[in-house]
């Protein structure tokens, strides 16, 4: 699995747009890059997932550029309840099963 | 609703001692997952199951081990506790896709295990 690499982490405040970007210089052609979100005393929870270019849900924005040697998950507006550790992870879909390789992520405070 | 549980959310045991670690799942998945975190770092995978029967050992496999009778339930065992393996342990399933899905894993509430 390709290696990523975040920052440790960042600061904001609330009603801020916050970007984070994730580093994946060894990502395969068939590997996708996947954000997850974890808060305190609970598991991760996934957020987005894209292959390239741009992709948008609910929650936040991914952008990939055309190398895809790095990504960024834009969260708009922030809240305090964003405090959270969010995590890149890249990995192969092909064989339709997968076992996540989370690094340390990124500690996101949120202040008011 | 589907879910996915575990049990017990916190526990207390004694180096040596054998410990189970239950998680259950409601989604049907077959694709079911054990990590450990530890403080103030990533998730580490420790054992994997791709369906019934089978079991395969993730990164840091030595002291657990894996069972998987039904598609519902992989509990994690710790042969012998020792204190190195006092953290935080997560359980997460995923169902089988085809390749044009993406593959999210859903993680249990984890649960506490303190070695003494």
């Amino acid at each position: 699995l390709a290696k990523t690499t975040q920052p440790i982490s960042m600061d904001s405040y609330e009603g801020q747009e916050v970007n984070i970007t994730c580093s994946h210089n060894n990502i395969a052609t068939n590997d996708y890059i996947t954000w997850y979100q974890q808060f305190p005393s609970q598991g991760p929870r996934f957020i987005i997932q894209g292959y390239k270019t741009k992709v948008t849900n609910e929650v936040a924005s991914l952008f990939i550029p055309a190398d895809r040697k790095s990504s960024t998950l834009s969260l708009p507006r922030v809240s305090l309840s964003d405090t959270a550790v969010y995590y890149c992870l890249v990995g192969d879909m092909d064989t339709g099963r997968r076992a996540l390789t989370f690094g340390s992520g990124t500690r996101l405070q949120v202040q008011p | 609703d589907a879910e996915i549980t575990q049990s017990p959310r916190h526990k207390i045991t004694e180096t040596g001692r054998q410990v189970t670690l239950a998680c259950h799942q409601t989604w049907n998945h077959n694709n079911m997952f054990w990590y450990r975190q530890d403080l103030g770092h990533g998730l580490r995978l420790i054992h994997y199951s791709y369906g019934v029967q089978d079991t395969n050992k993730g990164e840091v496999s030595d002291g657990y081990s894996v069972s998987r009778s039904n598609t519902e339930d992989l509990p994690l065992t710790l042969e012998s506790a020792a204190s190195s393996q006092t953290s935080v342990y997560f359980c997460a399933s995923s169902e089988s896709i085809l390749v044009t899905s993406y593959n999210e894993q859903f993680f249990g509430p984890g649960t506490r295990l303190t070695v003494l």
